[in-house]
């Protein structure tokens, strides 16, 4: 079945360290999102591509990056920069930009993030 | 900007009750506007979308008609269920081609819990 896997489910960072959330999709979407969950403020868009090479920022960008070297895959690293990482990490994808059902996410089952 | 408003919750009704849950917004021009629902531990999964006014999308018993004049898309079921207690999220994406296409705004999720 097609579908969108994030690991790892429960992730636990030290301040200071770096930590890297893994998004692969198997739907040949062509864009991919990061959302950040955390409660009573519904979902905030971090980082998005569009097309393989190429993410632009979202609403709260800063303290994360991301890549898209491939298609099927879609890394979120939160680095020492973020200050409040601790929260829920949901990754989905379209079928890409500009083309009937391009606004219909998927979503993974997330990964919940806590910094101790 | 575009923004998304949702009822306060949580709301907790006893099986077979009816259901309300109020989402208005604000956007420039005529968005598509969706329903996604989340279970415990798990993503978002779509509901039910309306892509232009008066369209009424409908899933699994649950309805909700895109009103233009009142800015609103109510979600609705005449008959709620123990299985229907999870979070649910309002959304809506631009109409505007571009990249923009793909970006939802949501609400702040409301929590439903339904008592045999």
């Amino acid at each position: 079945d097609g579908g969108i896997t994030q690991s790892p489910k429960y992730l636990f960072r030290k301040e200071g360290q770096n930590v890297t959330l893994s998004c692969e999709q198997n739907l040949n979407h062509d864009a991919m999102y990061w959302y950040r969950q955390d409660p009573g403020q519904g979902l905030r868009l971090i980082y998005y591509s569009q097309i393989v090479n190429d993410f632009q920022k979202g609403d709260i960008a800063e303290g994360y990056s991301v890549s898209r070297e491939k298609k099927e895959s879609f890394p979120l690293t939160v680095t020492s920069a973020q200050k409040n990482p601790t929260a829920f990490y949901l990754c989905a994808s379209s079928i890409g930009p500009q083309v009937p059902g391009a606004n219909v996410l998927t979503f993974g089952a997330g990964s919940r993030l806590t910094v101790l | 900007g575009d923004s998304v408003t949702q009822m306060e919750g949580p709301v907790t009704l006893s099986e077979e009750a009816f259901l309300t849950i109020n989402c208005t917004y604000t956007a420039t021009g005529y968005p598509s506007l969706f329903w996604y629902v989340q279970y415990p531990g798990e993503g978002l999964q779509l509901l039910l979308k309306a892509t232009k006014a008066d369209d009424k999308g409908s899933n699994k018993g649950f309805e909700a008609t895109y009103r233009k004049e009142t800015t609103s898309f109510h979600l609705e079921k005449g008959s709620v269920q123990v299985s229907d207690s999870a979070v649910y999220f309002c959304a809506l994406s631009p109409r505007a081609g571009g990249t923009s296409y793909g970006k939802l705004t949501f609400g702040q999720g409301t929590i439903l819990t339904v008592h045999p």
